[in-house]
């Protein structure tokens, strides 16, 4: 079975922390994806990178930046935590015929 | 601009009861369109896709969606809800799964079910 990874399930940072969210796909899929849940706005999403090196803003790029130094690994990188950042993050790669999400890492920045 | 739009933000059922979740898209194009679930505290689970072909498309746990063109319409149904279906549902539309475009979600609607 595939398997997206992200490093921690729950995460509490502080406000003007640097803090670095980890995906980790297991099936050599080229595109990746970082999305940001909150109640009532459904998934939004912040980045994505269809290549090792290249990425492309989604909707809500404000406060965020992105890695891909590997295939198989996408970061996220909130540089400057902020309070309005606390949300759920999802992971997710594309294979063939859907995407495939990780189990999402709860973020409460304090 | 494409977008989902799910009219129902929760929907409360009985437990045995028929079940239908509203989508509505706009797309410029063929789309490709797609039905998750999210149970509390996990990521999203892929439900059933449509592409192309017969516009009823059946998926997992019993679950079934119909493709209607004319209504920009991919609603989910079950004829029968259990318990365990108790979770948050996801609408989305995409040009593909392999293209560099995303998939653009709905916001969502919570099912809730109760005996």
């Amino acid at each position: 079975d595939v398997k997206v990874t992200q490093s921690s399930r729950y995460l509490v940072k502080r406000t003007g922390e640097k803090v670095f969210l980890e995906c980790v796909q297991d099936m050599d899929h080229e595109n990746m994806f970082w999305y940001r849940q909150d109640p009532g706005l459904g998934l939004r999403l912040i980045y994505f990178s269809y290549d090792v090196k290249m990425k492309e803003k989604g909707d809500i790029p404000e406060g965020y930046s992105v890695s891909r130094e590997k295939k198989e690994r996408f970061s996220l990188i909130l540089e400057s935590a902020s309070t309005n950042q606390t949300s759920m993050y999802l992971c997710a790669s594309t294979g063939r015929e859907k995407l495939f999400f990780g189990s999402g890492t709860q973020l409460s920045v304090l | 601009a494409q977008s989902v739009t799910q009219p129902d933000i929760h929907i409360t059922v009985s437990e045995g009861a028929s079940l239908e979740l509203r989508c509505n898209y706009s797309y410029g194009a063929t789309p490709y369109l797609f039905w998750y679930v999210q149970s509390p505290g996990q990521g999203l689970q892929l439900l059933l896709k449509y592409f192309s072909g017969d516009t009823l498309v059946q998926g997992i746990k019993g679950f079934e969606a119909e493709f209607k063109r004319s209504q920009s319409s991919f609603n989910l149904r079950k004829p029968s809800v259990h318990w365990s279906d108790a979770a948050e549902y996801f609408c989305a539309v995409g040009p593909s799964t392999a293209g560099n475009t995303p998939l653009v979600f709905g916001k969502g609607t919570r099912l809730s079910v109760i005996a």
